[in-house]
């Protein structure tokens, strides 16, 4: 099973609201991903967690907070976001993020809208 | 810096056509090079990578891609197309230490019937 769940499937927020977007596997993977993705765009990288410890964050803006709770579960918490970040946002896990040779696997995404 | 080119950013081909979708790279060391596909509002799926020996890789769904280093190319191909193959086409390779996917810009396949 090569499966990433991402809740919720779609979500419309105010610029003034909190809220969550998660991610879940269960394939023992130890690296996990966020990516944002706008229209007729390749997906842009936000931040990887390995072995549950934040390597990489892009330069993201504040407003969006990654949580990795334990090895099988990533979350972005989302606050005061703006028009402009509204987008398919995706989540991937790869087996190790310590070599070239361990393929992500991508959820089926959350589009979130932002009013 | 590391890149990936995909020259064509939307291509029709008929039904039953072959097709070939180019991808170039730039990168000092030997790529992990990877094509994945997203159908409409979905997420990406891998058709097929390639890390090292054989430079003909074989992928799901029928698709191939060949490893041409002394072009820096990694081009997929597929003989037949099927109107389900119509969706966009990403080439990746995987940069400093594994840690970074990058993208290039990705390829719109339109099938006609």
């Amino acid at each position: 099973d090569t499966e990433v769940t991402q809740t919720p499937k779609h979500l419309v927020m105010g610029m003034t609201n909190k809220k969550s977007l998660k991610c879940e596997q269960h394939m023992g993977h130890r690296a996990m991903y966020w990516y944002k993705q706008k229209a007729k765009k390749p997906p842009e990288l936000m931040f990887v967690y390995s072995y549950e410890k934040l390597s990489i964050n892009e330069s993201v803006p504040s407003r969006f907070s990654p949580e990795c709770p334990n090895s099988s579960l990533l979350n972005l918490h989302l606050h005061a976001l703006q028009p402009e970040d509204s987008a398919l946002y995706l989540c991937a896990s790869s087996q190790d993020d310590r070599s070239g040779g361990y393929i992500q696997y991508f959820g089926a995404g959350t589009r979130l809208s932002v009013l | 810096a590391q890149s990936v080119t995909q020259p064509d950013i939307h291509i029709t081909v008929s039904e039953g056509a072959s097709l070939e979708l180019r991808c170039n790279y730039s990168y000092g060391a030997t790529p992990y090079l990877f094509w994945y596909v997203q159908s409409p509002g979905q997420g990406l799926q891998l058709l097929l990578k390639y890390f090292s020996g054989d430079t003909l890789v074989q992928g799901i769904k029928g698709f191939e891609a060949e490893f041409k280093r002394s072009q820096s190319s990694f081009n997929l191909r597929k003989p037949s197309v099927h109107w389900s193959d119509a969706a966009e086409y990403f080439c990746a390779v995987v940069v400093q230490g594994a840690q970074k996917l990058v993208f290039g810009q990705g390829t719109r396949l339109t099938i006609n019937p």
